[in-house]
């Protein structure tokens, strides 16, 4: 059965601290791997991957994809407060979209 | 400005009533979708449309319909016989055709609420 398992489900921190944030997936046929955040209420893009191995950057964000394990990781470096909202994972395969359960980040001051 | 909406915001039904939530995109967007969110648990897939007069059933299609008139507009209706309507709801939309390569874009979302 296709999946996407995200870890941690819920994850505390403070400011200033760097976090990583796991993305598991078995599918056939993959084909991206998109990361959104998701505030109050609806969900905002953040990266998609396809290849292997190349880090796509914004800011203090950064994501990764390895293809054969099958997984891949969001870094949010020098966290902010601002950075407190649910991160999802979703996984395209086919003509499909699978979403992850999502890891809740709280950021303390 | 060029975006999703939808609404209302806040939906409150009596059980045994049917509602219909809106949905509507000004973005030029062919493809949209119709998610259910709950707690601890990602978004799931219930109808998406990749054209005007098509659509197909997602992961939780049951208790629910769906109509694609035009293309700015995918209205949800959520039936009596959907058992635990109660969740938020996302409304999304993405260029054609539907495609793993396409990010979506959300709208703000109905929290339907079933009294």
């Amino acid at each position: 059965e296709d999946k996407v398992v995200q870890s941690p489900l819920s994850l505390v921190v403070h400011e200033g601290d760097t976090v990583t944030l796991n993305c598991s997936y078995e599918v056939t046929n993959f084909r991206s791997l998109l990361w959104y955040k998701q505030e109050k209420k609806a969900p905002t893009f953040l990266f998609m991957l396809t290849s292997s191995g190349i880090e796509k950057k914004s800011g203090r964000l950064s994501s990764i994809l390895d293809k054969k394990e099958l997984f891949s990781i969001l870094n949010i470096t020098a966290t902010q407060t601002g950075d407190s909202a649910i991160y999802l994972c979703a996984v395209g395969y086919n003509n499909d979209m699978r979403f992850g359960a999502g890891t809740r980040l709280t950021v303390k001051p | 400005d060029g975006g999703i909406t939808q609404s209302p915001k806040y939906l409150f039904r009596k059980e045994g009533q049917n509602v219909t939530l809106s949905c509507e995109q000004n973005l030029n967007h062919d493809a949209m979708y119709w998610y259910r969110q709950d707690p601890g648990q990602g978004l799931r897939l219930i109808y998406y449309s990749q054209i005007v007069n098509d659509f197909q059933k997602g992961d939780i299609a049951e208790g629910y319909s769906v109509s694609r008139e035009k293309k700015e507009s995918f209205p949800l209706t959520v039936t009596s016989a959907q058992k635990n309507p109660t969740a938020f709801y996302l409304c999304a939309s993405s260029m054609a055709p539907v495609s793993s390569y396409n990010e979506q874009f959300f709208g703000p979302g109905t929290r339907l609420t079933v009294l």
